[in-house]
């Protein structure tokens, strides 16, 4: 069966303190890595798309990377305004996602 | 920017009521979706359209039907509300296709909290 699954569920950090998430997953004929960030009240907002092992994406503060079994979202001194739930998403074999439950980030000032 | 409006931000109904929640998009997306999302569980799916008057079950569709007559709006229904639908309840729209084989990813609205009392 398909599967995601995102650690830890919930992260605190400090700010200027460097993390990293984890998705993992188990997706046949997987299409896509899809990462999302979500805040409280809002739909989740799309931050990047991997496509296949080795593959990096950066976006201000997050870099994203995938390997055959994982992906990771680097967070490289984080700021108070990047508090959010972050959700991953393997696009199977019949284009659909799968979902995992989200980490919490929780960036104190 | 893509942007996907979902009609109610709260809504409250009774067990037993015919319940619509829709959602409009306005960037000629071929696809749309519904999921619900419920405290620590993913996003589900609950049904799916690539095209007016095409519809696919999800995950979870038991207990719901969805209309698409026109392009860019995409109705849920709760053909008889229960407890258990309380939820939130996300749209979504993309591209069915990208070059390269490639799919772009999904959009989505802010949600419709759900409450069924």
């Amino acid at each position: 069966e398909d599967q995601v699954t995102q650690s830890p569920e919930a992260l605190r950090l400090q700010e200027g303190e460097s993390s990293s998430l984890n998705c993992s997953y188990t997706v046949s004929g997987l299409r896509g890595l899809f990462w999302y960030r979500q805040d409280p009240g809002k739909g989740p907002e799309f931050l990047f798309t991997l496509y296949s092992a080795g593959e990096e994406k950066e976006k201000e503060r997050l870099k994203a990377t995938l390997t055959k079994k994982e992906s990771f979202l680097h967070i490289t001194a984080p700021k108070p305004e990047d508090s959010a739930t972050y959700l991953c998403a393997g696009m199977d074999s019949n284009y659909q996602l799968i979902w995992g439950a989200g980490t919490k980030l929780i960036i104190k000032p | 920017d893509v942007k996907v409006t979902q009609s109610s931000r709260y809504l409250v109904k009774r067990t037993g009521e015919k319940v619509f929640l829709e959602c409009v998009q306005d960037m000629d997306h071929e696809n749309m979706f519904w999921y619900r999302q419920d405290p620590g569980l993913g996003l589900r799916l609950i049904y799916f359209s690539y095209d007016v008057k095409m519809k696919e079950k999800g995950d979870i569709p038991e207990g719901y039907s969805v209309s698409r007559e026109k392009k860019e709006r995409f109705s849920l229904i709760l053909e008889s509300a229960s407890t258990n639908q309380t939820s939130m309840y996300l749209c979504a729209s993309s591209l069915f296709y990208s070059g390269k084989g490639r799919r772009k990813p999904q959009h989505f609205g802010d949600g419709t909290r759900l409450s069924i009392l």
